[in-house]
């Protein structure tokens, strides 16, 4: 299976834990992006990656949040501090740069749902 | 800003029935706008796009029109299916500064009786 992973699928944390999530993209694209998506809601964008540059965060990404994407391959979403307001399902995808699709079609994970009691 | 608005949930329809979702947008720019479908226990996987005004984007019996003037991207399909029952999401991504970055509307739940 070549499309984007993502794990792990589930995490229960209490609330002060330190949770990290992982994305693995489709292989040679470029970019990678990670969005928050709650009950009833459409994703929202949290932070872009091209290659292993971050180049855009959102508001939504307190300094709670971090995300690194060493060496341009896989991406790592930390949450430091968990409060309950962050449950949610945590979306990665990734784009290709100049294959088909183009930059603009996403392809994504299929999500790793946070719950912190 | 960008902002996408479809129309609410959800949608219930028997088998064979016309579908029409609404999609409708407002951006700074010039977009490309997509429609996402999501199944269940799935992630979003992309079905259909169009870069451009009058475009039309097709794909597993679903059309929509990339109408600039009504700033709409409305979905159809003439005929659903039971297993067509998903979440669509309607977005658009802004090609100004090379992010691409898009915007999603909230989603609208389809469900198809046999």
């Amino acid at each position: 299976d070549t499309g984007v992973s993502q794990d792990p699928r589930h995490k229960i944390t209490k609330r002060g834990q330190n949770v990290t999530f992982r994305c693995d993209p489709i292989s040679e694209h470029n970019r990678l992006y990670w969005y928050r998506q709650t009950l009833g809601q459409g994703p929202e964008f949290l932070t872009y990656f091209q290659n292993e540059a971050q180049l855009e965060k959102s508001r939504l990404l307190s300094d709670r949040f971090s995300a690194e994407r060493p060496k341009g391959s896989f991406s790592t979403l930390e949450i430091q501090r968990t409060e309950q307001g962050d449950s949610a399902m945590y979306l990665c995808a990734s784009s290709p740069q100049r294959l088909a699709g183009g930059p603009d079609t996403q392809y994504f994970g299929p999500g790793t749902r946070l719950t912190v009691l | 800003g960008n902002s996408v608005t479809q129309m609410e949930g959800p949608v219930t329809l028997s088998e064979e029935a016309f579908l029409t979702i609404n999609c409708t947008y407002t951006a700074t720019g010039y977009p490309s706008l997509f429609w996402y479908v999501q199944y269940p226990g799935e992630g979003l996987q992309l079905l259909l796009k169009a870069t451009k005004a009058d475009d039309k984007g097709s794909n597993k019996g679903f059309e929509a029109t990339y109408r600039k003037e009504t700033t709409s991207f409305h979905l159809e399909k003439g005929s659903v299916q039971v297993s067509d029952s998903a979440v669509y999401f309607c977005a658009l991504s802004d090609r100004s500064g090379g992010s691409y970055i898009p915007t999603f509307g909230r989603g609208t739940s389809l469900i198809v009786h046999p």
